[in-house]
């Protein structure tokens, strides 16, 4: 199981964070990933972080202003996410390729 | 980047009857590893996307077996035998090949 959480109102500029607690399986064998959907559109690739969290991936999207990170000490999953624009409003999924959360949305506007 | 095309947008399925769904890949899937990184998910409404198909044919455990996965290389199928109610929603190939993972822009099966 994936529990996504911190998604909310924010203001262009503004930052968030957006936490992913894990459960049911073992995380620290797992590359993890944010995956998200703008309102009723696809789905669009965010961030990626290896099992170990030494390696780290971002769509060109958000590189420089979003920060993946993970504690296998706690089976979560972050994202960091700074100046944010209105067009990063969307629902922010946990994934691996196996299991998704349910989503937590970001709304970002004045 | 990887590009994942889907095709067709939408399909209308009378229930009971079959549903094709195409994704083409920009470049091969095949890895190295043997593994062809090409998944399908089906995403229904109001809820996440639900993991159907992996590595091209493999159904995932509890997947009714009206679903089955084929292709190879840049070419890949999904395809539903019958149609049931409960297989309304959005469907998504993605790939793992290569980092960003990417997806097809869906595929929206509605019941007639």
């Amino acid at each position: 199981q994936l529990v996504e959480s911190g998604g909310g109102l924010v203001q262009p500029g503004g930052s968030r964070r957006l936490s992913c607690v894990t459960s049911g399986f073992t995380f620290n064998t797992y590359a993890v990933n944010w995956v998200r959907q703008a309102p009723g559109k696809g789905l669009e690739y965010v961030s990626g972080i290896s099992r170990n969290g030494i390696d780290t991936f971002y769509a060109r999207s958000v590189k420089g202003r979003f920060t993946i990170s993970r504690d296998n000490s706690k089976n979560t999953l972050y994202l960091q996410m700074d100046s944010l624009r209105p067009e990063d409003t969307a629902v922010y999924y946990c994934a691996t390729k196996r299991q998704w959360g349910q989503g937590t949305l970001v709304v970002v506007s004045s | 980047d990887i590009v994942l095309t889907q095709s067709p947008l939408s399909l209308s399925v009378t229930p009971g009857r079959p549903a094709s769904i195409s994704c083409k890949s920009s470049q091969s899937l095949l890895n190295s590893d043997g593994k062809t990184h090409l998944y399908w998910y089906l995403q229904k409404p109001g809820q996440s996307p639900q993991l159907l198909i992996y590595e091209v044919s493999n159904r995932l455990s509890g997947v009714p077996d009206r679903f089955s996965g084929s292709g190879s290389g840049t070419d890949f199928t999904l395809k539903i035998s019958r149609v049931e109610a409960e297989d309304v929603g959005v469907y998504y190939c993605m790939q793992s090949m290569q980092l960003p993972l990417t997806f097809g822009g869906g595929t929206k099966v509605e019941s007639k």
